[in-house]
């Protein structure tokens, strides 16, 4: 079965511009999470989506936001783009988000370069 | 505050030793601790897990260990092969504060010398 899908793979953006990440999780999966990794912070978490609703954020500005759809693809929007927004934006899914004994399931990330 | 640390920014070893990944934790909710391996330009991939009430959980070449009055863990790879040279990820779920997300430490570099 297709894994978590991240699109686009790599993109390169100005300061002050804003972006939009997508993510598909594995069919079936309701729950979807977004993690920042970079090299001196390791993966952070961003956000986690259920059902359509934002069920838990982590400590980052409200420049970063996201939103999860019906057929629980989602999406993670930065505006106002830093040069320290620069990063891997990672995605997982999981059944329910919360009885997972195993975890998530990540993409293999959207590498956001802003110059 | 770090909640889950790996003090170890890297590791080198020998081909055919073991490897000892070590993590530290400092909130005693955690319920689950699970290790993830991580390539260059791909998503963590979930390697072993280990609930709270066990104290070691093996799978194959690789086993970790829990250590709940230290609050401590470690993954042991025997034998190390080049083709675990990758970052690895101790993370620790939160499941009655945080809702079930993970939390992870910053990543150990594993490089296994042929």
């Amino acid at each position: 079965k297709a894994g978590v899908t991240q699109t686009p793979r790599y993109l390169i953006k100005t300061r002050g511009q804003q972006v939009t990440l997508s993510c598909s999780p594995i069919s079936g999966h309701r729950s979807v999470s977004w993690y920042q990794q970079t090299p001196g912070q390791g993966l952070q978490f961003l956000f986690e989506y259920f059902s359509e609703t934002q069920r838990n954020k982590g400590n980052f500005p409200g420049r970063f936001s996201g939103r999860q759809f019906s057929n629980s693809r989602s999406e993670m929007n930065v505006s106002t783009l830093e040069l320290g927004d620069s990063a891997l934006y990672l995605c997982a899914s999981s059944l329910a988000g919360t009885g997972e004994l195993y975890g998530y399931t990540f993409g293999s990330g959207t590498r956001l370069t802003v110059v | 505050d770090q909640q889950v640390k790996q003090n170890s920014p890297s590791l080198s070893v020998q081909e055919g030793r073991i490897s000892i990944l070590n993590c530290d934790y400092t909130n005693s909710m955690f319920d689950y601790f699970l290790w993830y391996k991580k390539y260059p330009a791909e998503g963590p991939t979930f390697l072993i897990s280990i609930s709270s009430i066990k104290d070691k959980n093996e799978d194959g070449r690789f086993t970790v260990f829990l250590n709940k009055s230290a609050k401590h863990l470690s993954l042991h790879i025997v034998p190390s092969q080049p083709g675990d040279s990758a970052v690895y990820f101790c993370a620790a779920r939160d499941y009655g504060g945080s809702q079930g997300n993970l939390i992870f430490g910053k990543g150990t570099k594993l490089s296994v010398k042929p």
